[in-house]
């Protein structure tokens, strides 16, 4: 069955260093998204993707965040200059959005990168 | 932003009952309501997505039902298992394939 992978699946970084972390989605899938959870907290919605460009973005998404599909099965979530505060578990999902009804709103989830910020 | 209350927040079980939780949110703007079930160190997996008010989706042993009207889903598993053991998480979504606001989910732990 198709899965979300993500690479890698830990990182550790000291704070004001640039991470970035990657994704290929599910191969067929139109929309792709990046969540993170802190500790303890719930999942957050950060940013979607589509057609090559930003669709709908959140409060934490802030100019030290970016994505890129750099060629067609990589999506990757860029944090130029790491804080204490960003270390979380990320998380990628697509989904094919639209494609087929209401079963097609579906969000495929990744294993998720476990971001350490010292 | 949505608020998105889940409770309870853990529940145990025995094994072989049946246990219910509740994922309460705001009933305007509103599209679609998202189940999914998270087992440490794994992915969240999709259950269900439910659009529809009166809408009953299953799943084995699991099944959910939706009230866009007041707002607020239950998500039933009948016979626990300890597989079932989880963190099961609720999000509705503004959109079809809007950005998801995720509740802090019910943390069940089956007992064998």
């Amino acid at each position: 069955e198709p899965e979300v992978t993500q690479t890698p699946s830990h990182q550790v970084t000291q704070m004001g260093q640039e991470v970035i972390l990657r994704c290929v989605p599910i191969s067929n899938h139109l929309y792709f998204y990046w969540y993170r959870q802190i500790l303890g907290q719930k999942v957050e919605f950060l940013v979607s993707f589509y057609n090559n460009e930003i669709s709908e973005k959140s409060e934490i998404f802030d100019d030290q965040f970016s994505v890129e599909r750099p060629d067609g099965s990589n999506f990757t979530l860029k944090i130029r200059s790491t804080k204490l505060e960003d270390s979380a578990m990320y998380f990628c999902a697509s989904s094919e959005a639209g494609r087929g009804g209401v079963s097609s709103y579906e969000q495929y989830f990744g294993p998720g990168t476990r971001l350490t910020v010292t | 932003i949505l608020n998105v209350e889940q409770s309870p927040q853990s529940l145990h079980v025995q094994e072989g009952d049946s246990t219910n939780f509740t994922c309460s949110f705001p009933s305007s703007n509103f599209y679609a309501l998202h189940w999914y079930r998270w087992e440490t160190a794994k992915s969240p997996e999709a259950l269900f997505v439910m659009t529809l008010n009166g809408d009953e989706k299953k799943k084995g042993r699991i099944s959910a039902t939706l009230n866009t009207k007041e707002g607020y889903s239950y998500l039933y598993i009948k016979g626990s298992q300890p597989e079932d053991s989880a963190t099961y998480l609720c999000a509705p979504g503004r959109g079809g394939a809007d950005g998801l606001t995720f509740g802090k989910g019910t943390h069940l732990i089956i007992q064998p």
